[in-house]
């Protein structure tokens, strides 16, 4: 596709529920990344792809997230049992290469607003 | 510690004129990249801007500039002849260990951004 995407758009689960957020990245792209937003914060990262490897998963908050990029190019952000502080917007974001140019800006998403009550 | 910092929450500009938004970094690393973000309120995030810590010159894009003070760790986005559209929120990201580093986390460390209205 043209750009990013990212679905659902907006999401409201239930404290303790499971939930899955999805991300489309630009076709072709090797790296994709998922970051977590709180409000009024910037964006924190989560864990990174090349291709179908998750080469990092550092900034995954706990054992209840969990990502996947099974063929190398859709990616699920999974949350088990949710929390009221996982409340926060979910982007995603791709790039063409991981390191031939420095010089290049991600495509993001616009996120998924997850919402936990 | 905070590895970049934006120390206006808030931001006022009246249309057609400048403003600079301010961000400070912190790293012990000599390769390092700058980007600017603007995050309208849809929620996307937009690429701007982007200074490597070994670019001689400021980076310009159209309107926008980056005033680069590497011995300060400043890197300045100047926004001229503001518009209307341009209200939205301002991130300022770094990454570390490039452009030479080829390992293969590339993430982005963000401020907290800035807030800017453009006033008709």
């Amino acid at each position: 596709g043209a750009g990013v995407s990212q679905s659902p758009r907006y999401k409201v689960a239930k404290r303790g529920q499971d939930v899955a957020l999805r991300c489309d990245p630009i076709s072709g792209h090797v790296s994709l990344f998922w970051y977590q937003q709180a409000l009024g914060q910037g964006p924190e990262f989560l864990t990174y792809f090349q291709n179908e490897a998750q080469l990092d998963k550092s900034g995954l908050p706990s054992d209840r997230f969990f990502a996947e990029r099974p063929e190398g190019s859709v990616s699920t952000l999974k949350i088990q049992r949710t929390q009221q502080e996982d409340s926060a917007v979910y982007l995603c974001a791709s790039s063409l290469r991981p390191t031939t140019s420095p010089n290049y800006g991600y495509t993001f998403g616009s996120g998924t607003r997850l919402t936990v009550v | 510690a905070q590895k970049i910092t934006q120390t206006q929450p808030g931001m006022f500009v009246q249309e057609k004129e400048a403003v600079t938004l301010d961000c400070t970094y912190d790293t012990s690393d000599p390769s390092y990249g700058l980007f600017w973000y603007k995050q309208p309120s849809s929620g996307e995030m937009i690429f701007l801007i982007y200074q490597g810590s070994y670019d001689q010159q400021n980076a310009t894009e159209g309107r926008y500039s980056l005033n680069f003070q590497k011995a300060r760790k400043s890197a300045n986005l100047v926004i001229s002849a503001s518009q209307l559209g341009d209200s939205a929120m301002y991130f300022c990201a770094m990454r570390e260990g490039e452009p030479f580093n080829a390992g293969n986390n590339r993430k982005l460390i963000w401020g907290l951004g800035t807030s800017l209205a453009v006033n008709p």
